[in-house]
């Protein structure tokens, strides 16, 4: 089992529409996650944070979910500009412990 | 806002060359990594250095070697490029408050390296 999993897609959704991508990781030691955007041969940029509690950044919400070992992002109202790969990010602890995602495509259509 | 910069967005070289991969970021950051991205297979650890003059192998450090003589500066360095280097490289930057953490990285805009 990889260490960290996302289904690659492509998701191809219309404006307007919910989206929700999950990442399973596969280290139950694993301490912190992040969600990454990396838009088409450019570098990958933070997204938000994933925290115990859950969090929300407008329209983008994480969540985690220890006991099933995941995580997840929800885009509410989807823009042409949230087209873009989506990485998960697992920390394990340590400088070799952090597993990128192959990542998943998002395409939204008009 | 951190700023992490690359040496060159694009590059084409010849096989048997030496190749000089060079990044600089201006936060401070003690903790310094390079990977490089393929698709299928997203990203992988090639060296990282968490200080001045260290550095610790990766998951695919075979190839490659760094430097860190300055903080801001951490060079990758393909010793004699091969065809199968040709890939995206990504250098990385982050904090850290102990050693041995890092937290949420930050990327430069990487350099596409060909090798003919």
């Amino acid at each position: 089992r990889k260490e960290v999993e996302q289904d690659p897609g492509p998701f191809n959704v219309p404006e307007g529409a919910t989206v929700a991508f999950n990442c399973t990781y596969s280290n139950s030691a694993s301490q912190s996650f992040f969600w990454y955007r990396q838009d088409c041969r450019k570098e990958p940029k933070l997204l938000m944070s994933v925290y115990s509690s859950g969090n929300e950044d407008g329209r983008f919400t994480a969540q985690l979910n220890r006991a099933s070992q995941y995580i997840s992002l929800l885009i509410r109202d989807s823009k042409l500009s949230d087209s873009a790969t989506y990485l998960c990010v697992v920390n394990a602890g340590g400088y070799q412990k952090v597993t990128f995602g192959i990542g998943t495509k998002l395409q939204v259509i008009p | 806002d951190v700023k992490v910069t690359q040496s060159s967005r694009y590059l084409v070289k010849r096989t048997g060359e030496k190749v000089f991969l060079e990044c600089v970021q201006d936060m401070d950051h003690e903790n310094m990594f390079w990977y490089r991205q393929d698709p299928g297979l997203g990203l992988r650890l090639i060296y990282f250095s968490y200080d001045v003059k260290m550095k610790e192998k990766g998951d695919i450090p075979e190839g490659y070697s760094v430097s860190r003589e300055k903080k801001e500066r951490f060079s990758l360095i393909l010793e004699s490029a091969s065809t199968n280097q040709t890939s995206m490289y990504l250098c990385a930057s982050s904090f850290s408050l102990f050693p041995g953490e890092t937290y949420e990285q930050y990327f430069g805009p990487g350099t596409r390296l060909t090798v003919t």
